[in-house]
């Protein structure tokens, strides 16, 4: 069964601390990508990666990492320098070919600092 | 740099009334438009979607048609049930020569209620 996979759902985050939330997929697609969600809010794209090995930033970039090792994954670190990572974390993936231009998401983490 | 804008952020409607959600893009060149339906605390799905060489397409009791002359392209719902009631974001797929990339560029969203 081909999909993406998110872990944890949810997640919880101490002042100061690093978290690394999980994002795996078996679809064999090129591009992958982090988007943030707030309450009532749009998609804000985090980080993108087109190909293995390389990544670029999107347009909420600061206070997160990423690292792209391998085709099915594709991990997110949210550092102690983002003020407000409290929100609901999705990660998505598309091929890079015309067979493929829509994304297909994960089922989202949701991160709260406490 | 490229733009997606969507209107109206919410919409209401009656069971069984048609429901319409437009959206405009700033990049001439883009050439795919998907659409999403997102229910409370899931995650997107693509419910339907068009290339730019189409100029409408039809699923059911969903629409989407795109007027690339206008750069706007809108998402029709017949037949509303309260089950159709989410939040729903257009996207436009950029085609920017050589710079481009896979990645599309959303819409900020419509919370769409069906009441019944």
């Amino acid at each position: 069964d081909g999909g993406i996979t998110q872990s944890p759902k949810y997640l919880f985050r101490k002042e100061g601390q690093n978290v690394t939330l999980s994002c795996e997929q078996n679809l064999n697609h090129d591009a992958m990508y982090w988007y943030r969600q707030d309450p009532g809010q749009g998609l804000r794209l985090i980080y993108y990666s087109q190909i293995v090995n390389d990544f670029q930033k999107g347009d909420i970039a600061e206070g997160y990492s990423v690292s792209r090792e391998k085709k099915e994954s594709f991990p997110l670190t949210v550092t102690s320098a983002q003020k407000n990572p409290t929100a609901f974390y999705l990660c998505a993936s598309n091929s890079g070919d015309r067979r493929g231009y829509g994304y297909t998401f994960g089922s989202g983490t949701r991160l709260t600092v406490v | 740099g490229e733009n997606v804008e969507q209107h109206p952020s919410t919409l209401s409607v009656q069971e069984g009334d048609s429901a319409v959600i437009k959206c405009t893009y700033s990049d001439s060149a883009s050439n795919y438009f998907p659409w999403y339906k997102q229910e409370l605390g899931k995650r997107p799905q693509l419910i339907i979607d068009i290339r730019s060489n189409v100029g409408e397409k039809k699923d059911q009791r969903i629409a989407v048609t795109l007027n690339k002359t206008a750069k706007h392209f809108s998402l029709h719902i017949t037949e509303t049930q309260p089950e159709d009631s989410a939040v729903y974001f257009c996207a436009a797929r950029p085609s920017l020569g050589g710079g481009a990339t896979n990645k599309l560029i959303f819409g900020t969203g419509t919370l769409l209620a069906v009441q019944p």
